[in-house]
């Protein structure tokens, strides 16, 4: 059974640092693809970013280039997620997400096909 | 920048079928997921690639893609299909979620 538990949410004042978690079992964790996606508050979902599984290719979102890092350990099976100079506009609920079979190439990448529980990010003074 | 636009909300009555529609420009020409999430749940994957439903997710549940606008159709809606739903593609190394519907059964 896949899980994905996430870790490292809480309340960081604005313009702080986050470092999120996310250790995962049940499925060979190098052979895929994985991503991170927020939820605002009674909000839709948005996409973070997302590393292939070699970590050779990262892609992000406009709203996080150049605060927020993607990276992975392959040999611990776990999934980070680097934020710097946190907004208010940040605060959501953070979901860590195992992409599908196959690789990312052209530009896109397999569907998100399980999704962690989630761990929530406040940003406010 | 590129964009995914679904209807706010959708209704329908128990037994009836639900369409949930998803538009982009040339959306035809990429592949769409859709998502289910019911609250304070995380999202479920009930369609990808256009049309193919994972394992567990039943075949009441079907998409289409063409032109403009993605589709996903909800046949002989149950209490338990009431959730949101977000279509998503991906367009210039970037992926994109639409605003999400929600779907009410009545």
């Amino acid at each position: 059974e896949v899980q994905l538990l996430e870790s490292g949410g809480g309340l960081v004042q604005p313009g702080g640092s986050l470092r999120l978690s996310c250790a995962a079992s049940g499925f060979t964790f190098s052979s895929y693809g994985m991503s991170w996606v927020r939820q605002a508050p009674g909000k839709g979902l948005e996409w973070v970013s997302t590393i292939s599984r070699n970590s050779g290719t990262t892609y992000y979102a406009d709203s996080v280039t150049g605060r927020f890092t993607i990276s992975r350990d392959n040999s611990e099976s776990t999934l980070f997620l680097l934020m710097n100079n946190l907004r208010a506009e940040d605060t959501a609920v953070y979901y860590c997400a195992k992409v599908g079979s196959g690789s990312c190439s052209g530009g896109s990448c397999p569907p998100i096909d399980y999704w962690g529980q989630g761990t929530l990010v406040t940003v406010s003074s | 920048s590129y964009e995914l636009t679904q209807p706010p909300s959708v209704s329908a009555s128990p037994g009836q079928t639900a369409s949930i529609t998803c538009s982009g420009d040339r959306l035809g020409d990429k592949y769409v997921s859709w998502y289910q999430q019911k609250p304070g749940q995380s999202p479920v994957l009930v369609i990808y690639q256009d049309r193919k439903r994972p394992s567990g997710i039943p075949e009441r549940f079907s998409g289409s893609n063409s032109g403009n606008t993605a589709t996903l159709t909800i046949s002989g809606t149950q209490s338990m299909d009431e959730a949101d739903y977000y279509c998503q593609a991906w367009d210039s190394s970037t992926a994109l979620f639409g605003g999400g519907t929600k779907l009410t059964v009545l």
